[in-house]
């Protein structure tokens, strides 16, 4: 079945270490994101891509790096963990022919840094 | 630049009965689409519905329905026949037309259904 994956659903980890949160999709789709969800809820787009080596950044600054060297696999790298990158990330792919642009998201990985 | 309002942080609905959530937005354009998602507590976002802004009849999905009303820029979500299951956070996004747009999603409004 065609699915969004992400590992780890959950993480903990103390400052100053670099960590890769891991995103796939079997969906077949070009597009893929990355959103940061504050305590609140509310959802920043910190990176997307459109396709294989294709990088682009959000709407929201962030300190964290992806890359997207196949196109099912876009993973996120913070090179330097700090408390306040304790978020909720979630990654999404849609299709890039789709004029409505529908988003499809994985389970998210909710990350603590110590 | 667009935006989308949800002006109920919170809301709650007796299983059974039938909620209305509402969205409103701001854009100066004319083609476009919306949608709305769900969170659950287990935090996985899911399509509930989507409307395209050229088609006047409203979007329907088994219990789930909108009111689109272009002029008014409102786009409200209905959920009839509540269930527990539905209890989630609920986010009305908006597309614009260009392929090169992104996603705008509302602040969300959170669901209680009560037993």
């Amino acid at each position: 079945e065609a699915d969004i994956y992400q590992t780890p659903r959950y993480l903990v980890i103390g400052t100053g270490k670099k960590i890769t949160l891991e995103c796939s999709q079997t969906m077949g789709h070009d597009k893929m994101y990355w959103y940061q969800q504050d305590p609140g809820m509310e959802l920043h787009l910190i990176h997307y891509s459109y396709g294989v080596n294709s990088t682009e950044k959000g709407d929201l600054s962030s300190e964290s790096t992806v890359s997207r060297i196949r196109t099912e696999h876009f993973p996120l790298t913070l090179e330097s963990a700090r408390p306040s990158h304790t978020s909720q990330y979630l990654c999404a792919s849609s299709e890039l022919w789709d004029s409505t642009d529908t988003q499809y998201f994985g389970p998210g990985t909710r990350l603590t840094v110590l | 630049a667009q935006t989308v309002t949800q002006s109920q942080p919170e809301m709650s609905v007796q299983e059974a009965e039938t909620v209305t959530l509402s969205c409103t937005y701001d854009t100066s354009e004319s083609d476009y689409y919306l949608f709305w998602y769900k969170q659950p507590p287990s935090r996985q976002m899911i399509l509930v519905i989507r409307q395209e802004a050229y088609k006047q009849q409203n979007a329907t999905e088994n219990r789930f329905s909108v009111n689109f009303q272009k002029a008014a820029k409102s786009f409200s979500l209905k959920i009839s026949d509540s269930q527990l299951g539905d209890a989630a956070m609920y986010f009305c996004a908006y597309k614009g037309q260009g392929g090169s747009e992104k996603l705008v999603f509302g602040k969300g409004t959170k669901l209680t259904v009560n037993p």
